[in-house]
Order: C-alpha cells, then structure tokens, then sequence
C-alpha cells in the first residue's frame, strides 16, 4: 500500500470549515482514498472514501486531485465534537490483508 | 445489523501475569478481523489480522499472540505481561466485500 503524509496537528474554529490535507504521491491506479478519525479514548471511525472522483456524505466531502497524488477532506461546518485524530489510507478496495493506519492530523476545534 | 463487542474495557494486571482479551462480531460471516494496540501518545499499531479461521497473520514480533477459534471470535492472548504491553487494544472487523472497517471500543490496558 502506498504510504501517506499529513500534518501533525491543525486548529480550526467552531462553525468554520476544516480542510484536512494529505499527501499520497505514490499512489497506484487501483488504490482507493480512505479517511477515518479517532476521537479520544475510542476506536476509529470510519468517514468516507473515493478513487477519484469527488465524493461527499453526510460526515464529509473528499476532494481528490486530478492527478490522485493528493486529497483533502472537508468538514464543512467543524463542531467541537470534530476534535479527533483524522487519518487518511491509501489501499486497494476490498483487499482481504492488512490495514495500516499513519500518526494522522490531530485535530482541534477551537469554540 | 453487526456488532462488535469487546471486553473488559478496563483491566490492570501485574506483570508477568497472563492476558487474555476477546473480542466478538455479530450480524456476519467470514470478517476480517483485526488487533490493534495504541500506545499512549502513539498511533495504531496492527498487531494480528486474521481473513479465516485459523489463519493469522502477525504484524509484529513480540510475546503476544492471536487465535480464531470460531469465525466471529479473534482473541488476543499473553502468557507472561510486560510493562511496555500497555496501552488501549482495539479490534475491528471487515466485512469481505466492503471496503470500511468498524472498530470496537477497546480496553485499556495498565500493566503494572
């Protein structure tokens, strides 16, 4: 799997929208984009994914670059329940191996 | 719909005792399943994943191992504790063909 760098922790105001950067530059064609979050002292959460196409739900929007070696995830209106850990994997969908989380972009929601 | 339960969600143990966590899925068959371990401070660190009963993989070298019993059960076992084996222990499970994995609520182990 393609490994993946994000920033180590951003700040964002409450109502604002939080735009979450991630680098995956070696990307393979049939690798998907994933992002789940965590917040503290609970398992992860999955929030959304896409290959390349735009994608969007009720959590969250996925914006990917044309060229697939980066995305954002967008929250668009940031709650100070959004404070988590956010972490984005690049891996081939259904897969039935391994899945590797990175250190993520700690999160915080300023009121 | 699936669940995931996992227990205890809190457990001290001295060290070199022995360790033993469960963890169960409901409302599917044939998951991936997955043991997790997060240091505190730290990030996910995959331990074991298992696509079948029987079948585990293990991620990193250690005194801890991993067994599947029943299709739906993945244990997490030690025969002796060490301090540097706390930490919050996830397991998570993957439906075959879906592409999202859903995790349990963790224990929170304290070796001491």
């Amino acid at each position: 799997d393609a490994k993946t760098t994000q920033p180590t922790s951003m700040d964002c105001a409450e109502g604002r929208a939080a735009n979450l950067p991630c680098n995956h530059s070696t990307i393979s064609g049939n690798e998907y984009v994933y992002w789940y979050r965590q917040i503290h002292s609970q398992g992860p959460q999955y929030i959304i994914h896409g290959l390349k196409n735009n994608e969007t739900n009720e959590m969250a929007s996925l914006i990917i670059t044309e060229d697939r070696k980066s995305s954002t995830l967008i929250l668009p209106h940031a709650t100070l329940r959004d404070t988590a850990v956010y972490y984005c994997i690049v891996r081939v969908a259904n897969r039935d191996d391994k899945i590797i989380f990175g250190k993520g972009t700690r999160l915080h929601i300023l009121p | 719909s699936q669940t995931i339960h996992q227990w205890p969600a809190t457990l001290v143990q001295p060290v070199g005792s022995p360790l033993s966590l469960e963890c169960t899925v409901e409302g599917t068959s044939n998951p991936n399943l997955y043991w997790y371990r997060q240091a505190a401070g730290r990030g996910l660190q995959l331990l074991f994943y298992s696509v079948g009963i029987g079948q585990i993989s293990s991620e990193v070298p250690q005194n801890l191992s991993a067994s599947r019993p029943q299709d739906r059960q993945f244990i997490l076992s030690s025969k002796k504790l060490l301090l540097s084996d706390s930490g919050f222990y996830l397991c998570a499970w993957k439906p075959r063909l879906n592409t999202e994995a859903f995790f349990g609520q963790g224990t929170r182990l304290t070796v001491v």
